[in-house]
C-alpha cells in the first residue's frame, strides 16, 4: 500500500527558531499533498494544499509567511514552522494523494504525524 | 459552505457488540464522498470505508460498514463485533465536488471499548 513518511515524529524547540517538518512518498508520486494541525482532542483543520511545483494554496486565517510550505519534488513537501512561538505547539499532519489516481474515491494516504513542543 | 458534524464526543461499546458512530453533513454539491478514517493514540490516521454520493448501495468493509442517508446528510459508521483494538477516535470526513481532493473532517467520536 502506500506509503506517507513523515519526519520528525516529535520536535522540542525553543521560541523565536524555526522548524522544517517533511512529508515523503514512498511509493508513489504525490502529486497533491495537504497539510494539516491537530490541536489536543480536536478535529484536523486544514492548512494548506501543496501541489508539486507550484505555491501552496494556504486556508483562510493561515499565515503563509509562518508556515512556509515548500513541495519541490513528487515525493516531498515540507512545512518549515518560522519563528515559532509556544501557540504553534501542535500536532502536525500530511497527507498525500497518488498522481494519476484521478478517481475521487481514492483515500488520502496519511503520514503518522509531527508533535512540535514549544518552549 | 460544506460541514461535517459529529454529535457524540464519546461512545462506549462492550467487545463483541455493534455501535454506530453518527456523521451528518452540508453541502450544495450534487457531487462528494465521505470517508471515515481511525486515529489511534499513536496519531496515525486510517482509512477505514467510503461512500460516494451516487453510490446507490452502502459501502462496507470487513466489519465497517456505512449507513448513508442521502435524503437526511447521515453517513453513519458501524463497526460490528467491537474489538478491544477498535479503541481510538474516529473522524468522518467529505471530499466535495470532483475536482476537489482536499477532505474537511468533522470534531470526532471517541470510541472505548470495554472488555
Amino acid at each position: 500500500g502506500a506509503v506517507v513518511s513523515q519526519h520528525p515524529s516529535r520536535v522540542i524547540c525553543k521560541s523565536g527558531t524555526s522548524v522544517k517538518i517533511e512529508c515523503r512518498s514512498l511509493d508513489f508520486q504525490a502529486t497533491t499533498m495537504f497539510w494539516y494541525r491537530q490541536f489536543p482532542k480536536k478535529s484536523l483543520m486544514l492548512m494548506a494544499t501543496s501541489n508539486e511545483g507550484s505555491k501552496a494554496t494556504y486556508e483562510q486565517g493561515v499565515e503563509k509567511d509562518k508556515f512556509l510550505i515548500n513541495h519541490a519534488s513528487l515525493t516531498l513537501s515540507t512545512l518549515t514552522v518560522t519563528s515559532a512561538h509556544p501557540e504553534d505547539s501542535s500536532f502536525y499532519i500530511c497527507s498525500a494523494r497518488e498522481g494519476g489516481k484521478s478517481s475521487y474515491n481514492s483515500p488520502l494516504h496519511f503520514g503518522n504525524g509531527t508533535r512540535l513542543t514549544v518552549t | 459552505a460544506q460541514k461535517i458534524t459529529q454529535t457524540q464526543p464519546g461512545m462506549f461499546v462492550q467487545e463483541k457488540e455493534a455501535v454506530t458512530l453518527d456523521c451528518t453533513y452540508d453541502t450544495s454539491d450534487q457531487s462528494y464522498g465521505l470517508f471515515w478514517y481511525k486515529q489511534p493514540s499513536s496519531g496515525e490516521m486510517i482509512f477505514l470505508i467510503y461512500q460516494g454520493s451516487y453510490d446507490e448501495q452502502n459501502a462496507t468493509e470487513g466489519r465497517y460498514s456505512l449507513n448513508f442517508q442521502k435524503a437526511r446528510k447521515s453517513a453513519n459508521l458501524v463497526i460490528s463485533a467491537s474489538q478491544l483494538g477498535d479503541s481510538a477516535m474516529y473522524f468522518c470526513a467529505m471530499r466535495e465536488g470532483r475536482s476537489s481532493y482536499k477532505l474537511i473532517f468533522g470534531s470526532g467520536t471517541r470510541l472505548l471499548v470495554r472488555p
